[in-house]
């Protein structure tokens, strides 16, 4: 079993909908957990973290489950520039070491 | 913000050659680098990791001889792809830590690999 799946999509959506990914994770001790954006053929960048008690940055918001080991991303209000791949990373029992989920490719259309 | 460069960009090379990618950490030291290799379509692999003044530690399947790796200062890593072969291309990504920012790893632009 993979340590971190995803659904690789891709999601079509039209401008302005509202658009969640989960990711699930096999590791139960898990402790830290991300969302990164991947545009093609460059590097990640960090989206944001994903905290115990779920977070909010603008129209991005995630929540992480550990009775199910799943983490969510979810976009309100798509634009075109939310275009990406949506890659979930979460660490291994050593701290250093983090897992990336294969992403999730998300298409926003006019 | 925290800043990883990563040269060269991009580099075509031919079979048997062997081929050298940095990593520096600009603004902070990093003691702890990662590299990361990922295939059309397909997640980042963590390769290993690279640690200051000692031996870098290599994920199972990855071979520590055919991919050298040096860290021999906070602030700069190196992935040697020796003896480079064609199912070597790939994008190969550093990573490092940057404690200001929390728990989150900034990433090196990344390397495209060829070999012809």
């Amino acid at each position: 079993r993979k340590e971190v799946e995803q659904d690789p999509g891709p999601f079509n959506v039209p401008e302005g909908a509202t658009v969640a990914f989960n990711c699930t994770y096999s590791n139960s001790a898990s402790q830290s957990f991300f969302w990164y954006r991947q545009d093609c053929r460059k590097e990640p960048k960090l989206l944001m973290s994903v905290y115990s008690s779920g977070n909010e940055d603008g129209r991005f918001t995630a929540q992480l489950n550990r009775a199910s080991q799943y983490i969510s991303l979810l976009i309100r209000d798509s634009k075109l520039s939310d275009s990406a791949t949506y890659l979930c990373v979460v660490n291994a029992n050593n701290f250093n070491k983090f897992y990336f989920g294969s992403g999730t490719k998300l298409n926003v259309k006019p | 913000g925290a800043v990883v460069s990563q040269h060269p960009s991009w580099v075509i090379c031919k079979s048997g050659t062997s081929v050298k990618i940095e990593c520096r950490s600009l603004d902070f030291q990093a003691t702890t680098m990662f590299w990361y290799r990922q295939f059309p379509k397909q997640s980042l692999m963590l390769m290993a990791t690279s640690n200051e003044g000692s031996k870098a530690t290599y994920e199972q399947g990855v071979e520590k001889d055919k991919f050298l790796i040096n860290h021999a200062s906070l602030t700069l890593s190196t992935l040697t792809v020796t003896s480079a072969h064609p199912e070597d291309s790939s994008f190969y990504i550093c990573s490092a830590r940057a404690d200001r920012l929390g728990y989150g790893y900034t990433f090196g632009s990344g390397t495209r690999l060829t070999v012809v």
